[in-house]
């Protein structure tokens, strides 16, 4: 059974980092490529970045919102994927999912706020 | 980068309505397209993929279609379960996403 469980969430000041996990079971984590997605509260989904295999040399990609700020990573000896949020701002509080490529299954969440 | 609309944004039905949910891409994304539901405090569950594919163990009362630019999420008969919202995602435009703003199904 595939399972993506996100972990890592919090309070932050705004300026401020954080690390996400998502860590994968099920499948073979270290072919498939790996999605992050947020979502604010009572707003929809947005695609945040994604990573692609060692095949396609982990090939990053991020929306405008977050690039420069957002790095993703990951570690196919532990089956997880990585979001280090930079410089934090009010407006990236939200729930951040991960999912991976085909987009079928999603961790149930982690919440990310950025407040004073 | 291709912009994703959805409509309507919300909509009013009763326990065995049909419903229809339409996504328009701003350009063609071949059938590079899922629909989402997602029920307060959960994660998107997938109904459809490929644009008219049916998600395995999802109720056949949900049905995609569309190609291209135009793409269409029915549910035939609603049920109880069925009120959350729903969104379109394409994934054609490498290495974006685009998810549409989503449509809130409510009980009349």
């Amino acid at each position: 059974e595939v399972q993506l469980v996100e972990s890592g969430g919090g309070l932050v000041q705004p300026g401020g980092s954080l690390k996400l996990s998502c860590a994968a079971s099920g499948f073979t984590f270290s072919g498939s490529a790996m999605h992050w997605v947020r979502q604010a509260s009572g707003k929809g989904l947005e695609w945040v970045g994604r990573i692609r295999s060692k095949a396609n040399s982990y090939a990053t990609a991020y929306a405008a919102s977050v690039k420069g700020r957002f790095t993703i990573s990951r570690d196919d000896s532990k089956n997880t994927a990585y979001l280090q949020m930079n410089s934090l701002k009010t407006e990236d509080t939200a729930v951040y999912y991960c999912t991976r490529f085909p987009p079928d299954y999603w961790g149930q969440g982690t919440l990310v706020t950025v407040s004073s | 980068d291709i912009q994703m609309t959805q409509s309507p944004s919300s909509l009013s039905a009763s326990v065995g309505d049909r419903v229809t949910i339409t996504c328009r891409a701003s350009q063609g994304i071949r059938n590079d397209l899922g629909w989402y539901q997602q029920k307060p405090g959960k994660a998107p569950k997938r109904l459809i993929y490929a644009a008219s594919s049916l998600q395995s163990g999802v109720p056949s009362r949900f049905s995609g279609s569309g190609s291209g630019t135009e793409f269409t999420l029915t549910i035939s008969s609603l049920q109880p379960e069925d009120f959350a919202t729903y969104y379109c995602l394409q994934h054609n435009s490498y290495p974006l996403w685009t998810f549409g703003q989503g449509t809130k199904v409510e009980i009349k």
